[in-house]
């Protein structure tokens, strides 16, 4: 059973569009969650995270939404780069106990110039 | 500071046969842990560490045995190979509790044939 449900498997975006994947989550104990970026060949790294006091986090082009009723949240990447060409991968846990971390199956995104 | 680091990066096995995946870490980070990442199935937590001397079972750590003896290396063990582990396993470190400082090595191939 997956816990955290990331859609879609896999993107293509012409450059400067956006760029908008989705997760959505079960386990309502989950207050922290953090999305991370893979190059080919590399090991994820964070790129940005939220925790659910708030609606929405930016950090320069990339942006978390969140919607705690609707146990959703999403990341869109605004004037998408070909160098944004990665597998992103959302993730979920509980603050206060960050040792389990639940990885969605990841986005496959290529941007095109 | 060379961060996390993983051997081999690659390696092929016969069913049955053991191996060890080493991992290390010169960051002083009590956090240690191991995933695997599948096609389609994004990163599951194998089994993790918070120092020296304690660990824990992810969500799939059956076939898998771990250790920590030490606060710089965190080895993966299969004691008998399986094909339905052949997979990319990462390693990754940080503070507890402290995702931002998380950090994941650049992964092993594994391939039991």
């Amino acid at each position: 059973q997956q816990q955290v449900k990331q859609s879609p498997q896999s993107l293509i975006v012409q450059k400067g569009g956006i760029s908008i994947i989705n997760c959505a989550y079960e386990n309502t104990a989950f207050d922290y969650f953090p999305w991370y970026q893979q190059f080919p060949g590399k090991g994820p790294a964070l790129l940005i995270a939220i925790r659910p006091d708030v609606s929405e986090k930016k950090e320069g082009r990339f942006t978390i939404s969140f919607n705690k009723s609707a146990k959703q949240f999403s990341l869109h990447i605004m004037d998408s780069q070909p160098g944004d060409s990665a597998t992103y991968f959302c993730a979920a846990a509980v603050f206060y106990n960050t040792d389990k971390l639940i990885f969605g199956t990841g986005t496959r995104l290529q941007v095109f110039p | 500071n060379a961060g996390v680091t993983q051997t081999p990066k690659f390696q092929v096995l016969k069913t049955g046969q053991s191996m060890t995946l080493q991992c290390a870490q010169d960051m002083n980070h009590e956090y240690m842990s191991w995933y695997r990442q599948d096609p389609g199935m994004g990163l599951r937590l194998i089994h993790y560490s918070v120092g020296a001397g304690i660990t824990d079972q992810g969500e799939v750590p059956n076939g898998y045995n771990v250790s920590r003896s030490t606060t710089e290396d965190f080895p993966l063990r299969l004691l008998s190979a399986a094909p339905s582990q052949t997979s990319v396993y990462f390693c990754a470190s940080g503070h507890r509790g402290v995702l931002e400082t998380q950090y994941f090595g650049p992964g092993t191939r594994l391939l039991v044939l």
